[in-house]
């Protein structure tokens, strides 16, 4: 089983869409959870650290589920500048020493948002 | 600048050939990562930097890739005799701090290999 699974998408939704995305983590020694975007060709980048309280940042909001290791970003009123691959990463114990140093991310998962 | 910088941008390769690719981290990120991504995939770790010291080089897929940052800033990795699965964009990432939680990571704009 991988560390991070995703939904494997992809997403086709219209402009002013509602859309979720599905991440598990298999390692319950896992600390600290991000959503990181990647546009085409490009680096990724941090969208959101993701708090055990849930954390909502303008149109996204992250939950976390630390019994189920489960990870969710919901994307409201979706913009044709979300087209983008979603990255659920997860803070994985590394090999040395068990510091968890190590970010391990998922497959991602393609949105495209159409007008 | 103030970003990762990486260089070369784009490698094109013979099977066989050697190549080495940079990363210039952000000034003072005391964590250094490589990652590899291959078409269609999510990053995938190769290899930590912590300082100078190789903490975990795990992720490397075998004894043909080598990674070092001698002097705790600038890193390279190095790939021998290359292969055409070696093909993929490898991206160099640092970070201020050294656990998980201690921030951002900033990745590169990625080294796109592809090896013929």
């Amino acid at each position: 089983r991988k560390e991070v699974e995703q939904d494997p998408g992809p997403f086709n939704v219209p402009e002013g869409a509602t859309v979720a995305f599905n991440c598990t983590y298999s390692n319950s020694a896992s600390q600290s959870f991000f959503w990181y975007r990647q546009d085409c060709r490009k680096e990724p980048k941090l969208l959101m650290s993701v708090y055990s309280s849930g954390n909502e940042d303008g149109r996204f909001t992250a939950q976390l589920n630390r019994a189920s290791q489960y990870i969710s970003l919901l994307i409201r009123d979706s913009k044709l500048s979300d087209s983008a691959t979603y990255l659920c990463v997860v803070n994985t114990p590394g090999d040395s020493g068990g510091s968890n140093y190590k970010l391990t991310f998922g497959k991602g998962t393609l949105l495209t948002v159409n007008p | 600048g103030a970003g990762v910088s990486q260089s070369p941008r784009y490698k094109v390769a013979k099977r066989g050939q050697d190549v080495a690719l940079r990363c210039d981290p952000i000034s003072g990120h005391v964590s250094l990562f490589w990652y590899q991504q291959a078409l269609g995939q999510g990053p995938e770790f190769l290899t930590y930097f912590q300082n100078e010291a190789q903490l975990d080089k795990s992720g490397l897929p075998s004894d043909r890739f080598f990674a070092e940052r001698p002097e705790g800033s600038v890193s390279t990795l190095k790939i021998q005799r290359t292969q055409q699965e070696d093909s993929a964009v490898y991206l160099c990432a640092s970070r201020r701090g050294t656990g998980g939680h201690t921030g951002e990571l900033f990745f590169g704009e990625g080294s796109r290999l592809t090896v013929l």
